[in-house]
This record gives C-alpha cells, structure tokens and sequence, in this order.
C-alpha cells in the first residue's frame, strides 16, 4: 500500500538551531517525493521536489531509497519557518494523484 | 493572476443534503485535482479531471462526482452529505503541457455538515 508517515506531530525548534523533519514512505516502485508547506492564513505550496535537488529557503531533502526515508533539513532555524509541514508522493508521471503524510507543525522558538 | 480560485469559501450544510463547490484553476492550467483534508489530517485525493473526464479516482464514495468545463475550471458535488464529509475541500490544478508535476492549490472550501 501507498503510504506516507511523518511521525512527529509538532516539532519544537529553538530559533539558530538545525531542523529535521522527518517522513518515511512506502511505495512498490519508484515514487516522486515532495515536501509541501503551509505558512499560516496562506495556502498549501509546494517547498521542494526530489527530482529537482533544490535547497528552497535553506532546506533541502534527500532521497534514501533503502531506509524509504525523505527527511526534510535546515542547518539553522528561522522564525518564518514556523508552519505546517507536509511530506507526499506520487507515481513518477505526469499529474498523478499525490498521497500526503498528516504533515508535521514546526514551532520555531525565539 | 489570482492563482487556483475557490468559491464558497465556508458552507454550512445538513445530514442528507446535497453540496457543490467550485473551482477555477490557473490561468494556463488544464487539469483539476480535488482534495479532502479532515482536521489534523494531510489532504486525501478524491478524483482528477482533465479534458472534461474523471481521469484518476481516489477511495471515495460514488457520493462524490466532479465535472470540468470546457474553461477548465471544475466542480464538485456531494450528496447525500454526512457528518463525516464535514472537512476542507481543496482544489489543485496542473498542467499536462507544462510537465504536469507541480499542483497549485486553491485556498479551499471549508464545508460544515451538521
């Protein structure tokens, strides 16, 4: 079965302090993974893709194909970062249907 | 460009009856995917349209049905609502020519069954 955890329901970060929010998958096959990220009062966007290897905002995510995991990190927190994060994937084609985690709330403290 | 528009915003309905939210995709956009999110939980795909025919489904009653116009906006009709269907509803749209990856979402519908 297709399935998404993020096992963290909110993460607690101090402001300078390296952030890691973590997701597991599972999946027969190759997925695309996403991190998906709502900022408060604004709407679901898209933060980062596997596929295009970007650091957006200072995050990046790397693919672990053998622990299935696609963990979501920023060396030093910022205030803004405060938000609900959520991990997804789909199948690697074009505007297939994506599968979401719960998402995580990271609280970054001052 | 307003991005992926949703309308009500908010709609308060009651057991049995039947609802329909709207949504304008993207501007340049072909393809329309809808999405339930329940409280504390990640978005639940329910169907995807595009060229004005249910392309994929998700695990949701045949309650649940869609169509797109031939502007590409879309909407989505429920009935024979339940207390369980009370949840935001989001629409994303895509497009196909473009690769088709990234899904823009809308702000949501967030409808109340009572």
């Amino acid at each position: 079965a297709q399935r998404v955890t993020q096992p963290e329901k909110l993460l607690s970060v101090f402001k300078g302090a390296p952030v890691e929010l973590k997701c597991n998958y599972s999946y027969s096959g190759s997925p695309e993974l996403f991190w998906y990220v709502q900022y408060s009062r604004q709407r679901l966007q898209l933060l980062l893709r596997h596929i295009s290897r970007e650091s957006i905002k200072g995050f990046t995510a790397d693919l672990n194909k053998g622990e299935t995991s696609f963990h979501l990190k920023k060396p030093f927190a910022q205030e803004e970062d405060s938000a609900m994060y959520y991990c997804a994937l789909s199948r690697q084609a074009r505007d297939d249907k994506i599968i979401f985690g719960k998402g995580t709330r990271l609280h970054i403290l001052p | 460009d307003a991005g992926v528009t949703q309308s009500p915003t908010h709609l308060i309905k009651t057991r049995g009856q039947q609802v329909t939210l709207r949504c304008s995709p993207k501007s340049g956009h072909d393809t329309v995917s809808w999405y339930q999110q329940a409280l504390g939980q990640g978005p639940q795909f329910i169907f995807q349209y595009y060229e004005e025919e249910e392309r994929q489904r998700g695990n949701f009653p045949d309650r649940f049905s869609g169509h797109q116009f031939p502007n590409y906006s879309s909407e989505l009709n429920v009935n024979a609502l339940l207390l369980g269907d009370s949840a935001l509803y989001l629409c994303a749209s895509s497009s196909r020519l473009a690769g088709g990856y990234e899904q823009y979402f809308g702000p949501g519908t967030r409808l109340t069954v009572t």
